[in-house]
């Protein structure tokens, strides 16, 4: 079966860390960028970060750039997301997501697959 | 950045309406835009990609247009399914999303 599964979230002090971790499965992993795309409580969705397919290249948003960090094992057909610096706006349901078009002429694409998200709480 | 900004925030309507949901962005994006349906509690499902191509198993009620910095999801007979909320994303550059436009129960 195709499919994302999140984890790793979950109640954090203000400054803290997490580390979100996503497994995927019924595909072939290394032929896809990644991403991690977060919805705060009750607001719209945000792109956070994606990773290319073999790791070497990463893309965050301004709001996470410095404090988080994408990776992947193309081996265990994991994402990961190091999560440092936390902040009450870092607050949401976090999805992994996986690019639909493996093309890489171009850098960026839509999301066909998503995880169920795993939601991370900063309590300041 | 893009700026990806999406019309009505909210839009009420009754089963069987045709509903038009806009989707603007701050600098042309040629076709490169995807939409997708989020319900509560659910994690968003693609509908279209390339501004008008349908997702493999999407009803054929759903359709895009547009090319540049303008876009539209249609629905052409709004079924009890289908209220939820409603989001844009371009991927021209980097990836950005709309606000959202919640369709609700008129």
């Amino acid at each position: 079966e195709v499919q994302l599964l999140e984890s790793g979230g979950g109640l954090v002090q203000s400054g803290g860390s997490l580390r979100l971790s996503c497994a995927a499965s019924g595909f072939t992993f290394s032929d896809y960028v990644m991403s991690w795309i977060r919805q705060a409580p009750g607001k719209g969705l945000e792109w956070v970060s994606s990773i290319r397919h073999t790791g070497g290249v990463t893309y965050y948003a301004d709001s996470v750039k410095g404090r988080f960090t994408i990776s992947r094992d193309n081996v265990k057909h994991t994402l990961n997301l190091q999560m440092s610096s936390l902040r009450a706006e870092d607050t949401g349901i976090y999805y992994c997501a996986k690019d639909g078009d493996s093309g890489t002429w171009k850098s960026s694409w839509y999301f066909d697959l998503w995880g169920r998200g795993t939601l991370v709480t900063v309590s300041s | 950045d893009i700026q990806m900004t999406q019309s009505p925030s909210t839009l009420s309507a009754s089963v069987g309406d045709r509903v038009t949901i806009t989707c603007r962005a701050s600098q042309s994006i040629s076709r490169w835009l995807a939409w997708y349906q989020q319900k509560p509690g659910k994690a968003p499902d693609l509908l279209i990609y390339e501004a008008s191509t349908l997702e493999s198993g999407v009803p054929s009620r759903f359709s895009g247009s547009g090319s540049g910095t303008e876009f539209t999801l249609t629905i052409s007979s709004l079924q009890p399914d289908d209220f939820a909320t409603y989001y844009c994303q371009q991927y021209n550059n980097i990836r950005g999303f709309g606000q959202g436009t919640k369709v609700e129960i008129k």
